[in-house]
């Protein structure tokens, strides 16, 4: 089955530098790609979902890169404020059965004021 | 953004008891889903359902375990007799189709003493 990794499990940085979080997966039929953001105690919200026939995505504060051709998938963070400390998680799910979502092992995120 | 709600939040249990944890999903959503989430590690996928019946579960939902949603009330997940190593967060995440974006409730958190 999918394999999901999630890359560094903890990332420390200041206000206003930028925070890089990746993820490879291992099946080639993997179709749709999603961050999810959690605050403590607080459920997923979703930030973004990728499809496989798009590369780059841009939300608020943050760029989506899709890599199919290295199973890759990462989430720029900007320029970090002390509001995006949370934990972040990349999930995946192929285009057959029922959308299961195969999750990394998420990345604790700090931004030092 | 749309809604799942979860009941209750937080549930404390002797080992041994049963438990149903309740899922509101949204309201035209036909696809339901559980995680387990244990402190501090990522979200596990249990189970999917769909059209009333259980269409996939993982390893992780044992035969103790069990999940129904009679007459669209509340999407259910039961636990009898629930063990020490049930104790996690429970998520609780619905979808309209089987490729869309999944919503997640605030989860409920289940201690087994």
């Amino acid at each position: 089955g999918e394999q999901v990794e999630q890359r560094p499990p903890h990332l420390s940085v200041r206000e206003g530098d930028s925070a890089v979080i990746t993820c490879t997966y291992t099946d080639p039929n993997s179709y749709y790609f999603f961050w999810y953001k959690q605050e403590p105690g607080a459920s997923l919200q979703l930030l973004m979902k990728v499809f496989s026939s798009t590369e780059i995505n841009e939300g608020q504060g943050f760029t989506v890169l899709l890599n199919k051709k290295d199973k890759r998938l990462s989430l720029n963070l900007t320029a970090a404020h002390p509001g995006d400390s949370a934990a972040y998680f990349c999930a995946v799910s192929e285009n057959t059965g029922y959308q299961n979502f195969y999750f990394g092992k998420g990345t604790s995120l700090t931004v030092i004021p | 953004g749309p809604k799942v709600l979860q009941i209750p939040s937080h549930q404390i249990i002797d080992m041994g008891q049963m438990v149903t944890l309740n899922c509101d999903p949204v309201s035209n959503h036909l696809y339901f889903y559980w995680y387990k989430q244990i402190l501090g590690q990522q979200m596990e996928f249990l189970v999917n359902f769909y059209n009333g019946k259980v269409m996939e579960k993982s390893k992780l939902f044992k035969d103790q375990f069990s999940v129904e949603r009679p007459d669209g009330s509340y999407f259910t997940l039961k636990i009898q007799p629930t063990a020490l190593e049930d104790s996690a967060v429970y998520f609780c995440a619905s979808s309209l189709g089987g490729g869309d974006t999944q919503y997640f409730g605030p989860g409920t958190r289940l201690l087994v003493l």
